[in-house]
């Protein structure tokens, strides 16, 4: 069955400290993997995407490993600010339907006190 | 910022009332998504589309229809509202493996 774990389920840090959320796969077969950042009460946005071919991927102070041989994925924030304060969705693509389906992890609520 | 956008932002409606959640693009994606979110939950896709005329149903069952007369425009639609519908909806286009989210419509059937 194809999933996505997410770990931890919620993460409280103080602002200028760094953090790292860990996502765990079964999706076969891969195409990429995603990791989104969405706001209470908004849509996900999207922060890196990474091929099989890609173990790292950064987007200012947020950056994405990949290790595809044991199907896990990290997002690690440095110097973390309030604004990061939101919900960290992990999301993999499989290219086993034209659709490109994707199957979604239920986040990681980072919570970034002053 | 992705150029989609939804409304009604909020929607507070009681039971067996007919709703329509819309959602627009200006990007010319063809393929657009409608997904289902649960506080704490993963998103769950309960509609797609891959242009004008072309409508499929999710993994998620759900009540509910959507049209694509216009590439734009992607329009959800509940016949009946139920308490069960509560819930929060995500309209979404892609253009390759890029997919952009709408803000969400939060929907409370009382």
């Amino acid at each position: 069955k194809n999933q996505v774990e997410q770990s931890p389920q919620s993460l409280i840090i103080l602002e200028g400290k760094n953090c790292t959320l860990q996502c765990n796969y079964t999706v076969s077969p891969f195409s990429n993997l995603r990791w989104y950042k969405q706001d209470t009460g908004r849509g996900p946005v999207s922060l890196t995407i990474m091929t099989f071919s890609e173990n790292t991927k950064s987007n200012g102070r947020y950056t994405a490993t990949l290790d595809a041989d044991t199907k896990q994925s990290s997002l690690h924030i440095t110097a973390s600010q309030l604004s990061d304060s939101a919900s960290y969705i992990c999301v993999v693509a499989d290219r086993g339907s034209t659709l490109g389906r994707l199957y979604f992890g239920r986040g990681t609520q980072l919570t970034v006190w002053p | 910022e992705a150029d989609i956008y939804q409304t009604p932002r909020y929607l507070v409606i009681g039971t067996g009332k007919k709703i329509t959640l819309e959602c627009s693009q200006t990007m010319g994606h063809d393929k657009m998504y409608w997904y289902q979110q649960d506080p704490g939950m993963e998103l769950h896709l309960i509609h797609y589309s891959y242009g004008v005329n072309s409508t499929e149903k999710g993994d998620l069952s759900s009540e509910s229809t959507v049209s694509r007369i216009r590439t734009e425009h992607f329009p959800l639609t509940l016949e009946s509202a139920r308490p069960s519908h509560t819930s929060q909806y995500l309209c979404a286009s892609s253009e390759l493996d890029e997919q952009y989210f709408g803000p969400g419509t939060r929907l409370t059937v009382t």
